[in-house]
């Protein structure tokens, strides 16, 4: 176990709400990552940190937005839920340069 | 748009049999290459980090080797097991943004018993 937790694990939420997604860590990680899993695309980066309150965009950041205010803790929002932002959501720490550890996943359905 | 790519993208192979997928990458930039493994309703499973051309990795029955010239990796599992069944995700970090970690679409195999 890598010391990374997600919550919720589950969540079913409407159309139009805000969502938010916690990945926390206790290995004191720099970097941080967020993922959703999409058939036929594997994994595709949302955003990343390179630290406190460093973020950056991914390859699929639109109707997505991150905050790290503290080491351990990176947050996902989803401003205001579609449809196509169904998916499972997938955390990532790492320590610089070296390969990634995955949390449980968030499976998120908007209706 | 970073390109990653892998083929093919499923496979389905008799126990026993010995089997290589790959993985493409831009060659210009290279900063790292990995390949996790990833069951079905896990979270993919680090194999090996790959920094060097000509760089071979052997964890088991599982291989990799690394050409950063031509950008193309390849995965090997010799005498497939139906335990191996899983996708394979290869990812790429650049050299201008290491701390970027782009994953390619994967590899779906199934072994069958």
């Amino acid at each position: 176990d890598a010391g990374i937790t997600q919550s919720p694990r589950h969540k079913v939420t409407e159309t139009g709400t805000p969502v938010t997604l916690r990945c926390h860590q206790t290995e004191n990680h720099r970097y941080m990552y967020w993922y959703r899993q999409d058939p036929g695309h594997g994994l595709r980066l949302i955003h990343y940190s390179y630290g406190v309150k460093d973020t950056d965009k991914g390859e699929v950041s639109d109707g997505y937005s991150v905050s790290r205010s503290k080491t351990e803790d990176f947050l996902l929002t989803l401003e205001s839920a579609t449809s196509s932002q169904t998916s499972v959501y997938f955390c990532a720490i790492s320590p610089l340069g070296a390969f990634l550890h995955f949390g449980n996943g968030t499976r998120l359905t908007v209706t | 748009i970073l390109n990653v790519e892998q083929s093919p993208q499923s496979l389905h192979v008799q126990e026993g049999d010995s089997t290589n997928f790959t993985c493409s990458f831009p060659s210009s930039n290279f900063y790292a290459l990995h390949w996790y493994r990833w069951e079905t309703a896990k979270s993919p499973e680090a194999l090996f980090v790959m920094t060097l051309n000509g760089d071979e990795k052997k964890k088991g029955r599982i291989s990799a080797t690394l050409n950063t010239k031509e950008g193309y990796s390849y995965l090997y599992i010799k005498g497939s097991q139906p335990e191996d069944s899983a996708t394979y995700l290869c990812a790429f970090r650049l050299k201008t943004s290491y701390d970027k970690v782009i994953f390619g679409p994967g590899t779906s195999l199934s072994v069958i018993p």
